[in-house]
């Protein structure tokens, strides 16, 4: 069964420094990719997806990710935050079904 | 606002007790998703329906069940609630089964 290991459960940062959320997932053949965020108060949005193609995939507001099979990894990155990207971070993997990653909650100090 | 609309946004019932959450997909979405979301647990993949079956389940209790019906609107049933069923549940569609998520607002339920 497919599953999702988010590394980080709570990352605190200064404005301006650089982002790098872990992701990791469990499944030996092709997957579909996604991050998600949660501002706090909002549903879930998505930033960020890979299907198929260029392994580094880039979002909204500034994200990116890498697609990088042999280590079953989807990191998220950003390399300069900002206070208002305070809020919960979710990685998901889709087979048959979309399964969410625990989350990791960003606080950016100003 | 993602256009998916979930009702009732809070609900506060007593242990014993049986709800029904009810959610509008996406205008021509026709999957649609449920998940419950607690602060231990993250969240939690339940059920999906595409086009009115049922695709796949996840870790749905036996308690809990759901439907979607032929407007494409889907009601998640929780019954003899628990103290531990106190979460949001989220849902979300997509368009077609390979596709992104657009999630509603979620429904935060209380049981006392």
């Amino acid at each position: 069964a497919q599953s999702v290991s988010q590394h980080n459960h709570h990352v605190i940062l200064s404005e301006a420094a650089s982002l790098e959320l872990g992701c990791n997932y469990s499944y030996g053949g092709t997957v579909n990719l996604f991050w998600y965020v949660q501002y706090p108060g909002q549903h879930l949005q998505l930033l960020l997806k890979y299907f198929s193609g260029d392994p580094l995939v880039k979002g909204i507001k500034g994200f990116e990710a890498e697609f990088i099979k042999s280590k079953f990894s989807f990191n998220l990155r950003k390399p300069s935050v900002q206070w208002s990207d305070t809020a919960e971070y979710f990685c998901a993997v889709k087979v048959d079904k979309i399964i969410f990653g625990k989350g990791t909650r960003l606080h950016i100090l100003p | 606002d993602s256009g998916v609309t979930q009702t009732p946004k809070h609900l506060i019932t007593a242990t014993g007790q049986r709800v029904t959450l009810r959610c509008s997909p996406r205008s021509g979405d026709l999957s649609v998703y449920w998940y419950q979301q607690s602060l231990d647990q993250g969240l939690q993949f339940l059920i999906q329906y595409y086009n009115g079956e049922e695709r796949a389940k996840g870790n749905i209790l036996e308690r809990f069940s759901a439907q979607q019906f032929p407007d494409l609107h889907s009601e998640l049933n929780l019954s003899s609630l628990e103290l531990g069923d106190s979460a949001l549940y989220f849902c979300a569609s997509s368009d077609h089964l390979a596709g992104e998520l657009f999630f509603g607002e979620g429904s935060r339920l209380t049981v006392l």
